[in-house]
């Protein structure tokens, strides 16, 4: 089990609003600690789309962003593309564990 | 542009030892401010934190791995490595070397592109 919980799917059709959440608690995003945000598509290494919360990474479409509030984060995709259809994972510190913990990752699906 | 890739053993039997390298190009690995990680990733599952370190070659590993894995930095080669002791099929994975950017808080900016470690008697 994660660290970090995030829904195991979500799905929304071409030109749809979606949003993937990151729920931690006060060892690691409640804590203050940031929040990153990765891509994955099959079969190659994660891309890091947000960092430090809000900050999209050079590149990445400004239909990505990022927010966190509280315990939790989250990743919104604006009008949706079939190329977003992908693994998603966030990742944050814990003080706890004293090193980096990562969401269970959510797949979109673009119907 | 910074590039990393990882080199292993591929496939391996129960209680042997795993060696991981990976190979910086593009930048030094004992820049200020860099920290190096391993990531794994079990087939069909997320990613997990295996460990990081520091430019200066101080170590911090999961708690959950930390009696079996250890890892250095080899400056000569530009490049930092990976043991784990003991494996077993559940340490079967696509490894992944990263560098954590700026502090261990931060985010894993570069990664190479994974090496498959297959565990199997």
């Amino acid at each position: 089990q994660s660290v970090l919980t995030q829904p195991p799917s979500v799905s929304g059709a071409p030109g749809q609003r979606i949003t993937i959440s990151c729920t931690g608690n006060r060892s690691n995003i409640g804590a203050g600690f940031d929040v990153h945000w990765y891509q994955q598509l099959p079969g190659t290494a994660p891309k890091l789309l947000i960092y430090v919360n809000t900050n999209r990474r050079s590149g990445v479409p400004d239909r990505f962003s990022g927010s966190k509030s509280g315990t939790s984060a989250s990743l919104a995709i604006t009008g949706l593309q079939a190329e977003d259809e992908a693994h998603y994972y966030c990742q944050s510190y814990d003080s706890t564990l004293s090193g980096s913990v990562f969401g269970g990752g959510t797949k979109l699906t673009v119907l | 542009q910074l590039q990393l890739q990882e080199s292993g053993p591929g496939l391996m039997k129960p209680s042997e030892t795993l060696s991981l390298t990976c190979s910086v190009s593009g930048g030094s690995i004992t820049t200020g401010n860099n920290y190096w990680a391993w990531i794994r990733q079990p087939p069909g599952r997320g990613l997990e934190w295996i460990g990081s370190l520091s430019y200066g070659g101080n170590t911090y590993y999961n708690p959950s791995l930390k009696s079996r894995v250890s890892s250095s930095l080899d400056t000569a080669k530009n490049q930092f490595s990976l043991t784990v002791t003991s494996v077993t099929a559940a340490d079967t994975a696509v490894y992944f070397c990263a560098r954590l950017c700026c502090d261990l808080r931060g985010d894993f900016d570069y990664w190479g592109q994974g090496a498959l470690v297959t565990v199997s008697s």
